[in-house]
């Protein structure tokens, strides 16, 4: 099946301090990836949808400021979340859909785990 | 607004029983459903897919159901094994919603 990757899978930074996280499809090319925060012991909520070449479509409440997303390519889209604070202290999964596939299955990375201390 | 719902929250079973997981959602014009698996920590493996145009798919062991109308899906899992232990989660499609919208999962945990 298909594979998606994330990098880094955990990161430990200070408040104030941006982190970026990686979502990379290993063997299709996707012009949409999306953006999911799991908090613990809570499903996935999805913060926004990445698409190739253009703007990021943010969900409602989230900030596009303080999370941007750049699809420069079709099988890489980054997410920094700029002056990261505590409260930014979650796991992060991307996912890619690969529209070749007929049943258009959406493949999920492994996950970053961010700390903001 | 579409919500999903699955219920029980937490399950807990000896090996070797069947059991059900089950998923509600509230708007029945779905693209299709979903059910993965997440392990404590990790990202999330696809277990089965449902197109809204079919009623069940099948994968060794597991069996996902689907009733649009009710708005309702069902994953059974057969003679459960400890490696089972996961939070099963549910996910729809609505529409042209390019999205999944999530259920809150059911955290199964199968004692040896």
């Amino acid at each position: 099946g298909a594979v998606v990757s994330q990098h880094p899978s955990w990161v430990i930074c200070k408040s104030g301090t941006s982190v970026k996280i990686e979502c990379r499809s290993l063997d299709f090319q996707a012009t949409t990836m999306f953006w999911y925060r799991q908090f613990p012991k809570q499903s996935l909520m999805l913060m926004a949808t990445s698409n190739e070449g253009s703007k990021a479509t943010y969900e409602q409440g989230v900030e596009k400021d303080k999370f941007l997303i750049n699809h420069a390519s079709l099988t890489l889209s980054t997410l920094t979340v700029t002056s990261a604070h505590p409260e930014d202290s979650s796991f992060y999964i991307c996912s890619a859909r690969d529209e070749t596939v007929s049943q258009e299955t959406q493949y999920f990375g492994p996950g970053t785990r961010l700390l903001v201390l | 607004k579409q919500e999903v719902t699955q219920i029980p929250a937490a399950l807990s079973v000896p090996e070797g029983e069947n059991l059900v997981l089950n998923c509600s959602f509230t708007d029945s014009a779905i693209y299709n459903l979903q059910w993965f698996r997440q392990d404590p920590g990790k990202g999330l493996t696809s277990l089965l897919l449902i197109q809204s145009s079919q009623r069940e798919q099948t994968s060794g062991r597991l069996n996902a159901s689907l009733d649009k109308s009710s708005g309702r899906s069902t994953l059974y899992i057969a003679a459960s094994q400890p490696g089972d232990s996961a939070t099963y989660l549910c996910a729809v499609r609505v529409g042209s919603a390019r999205q999944l919208t999530f259920g809150s999962g059911t955290q199964l945990t199968v004692l040896p």
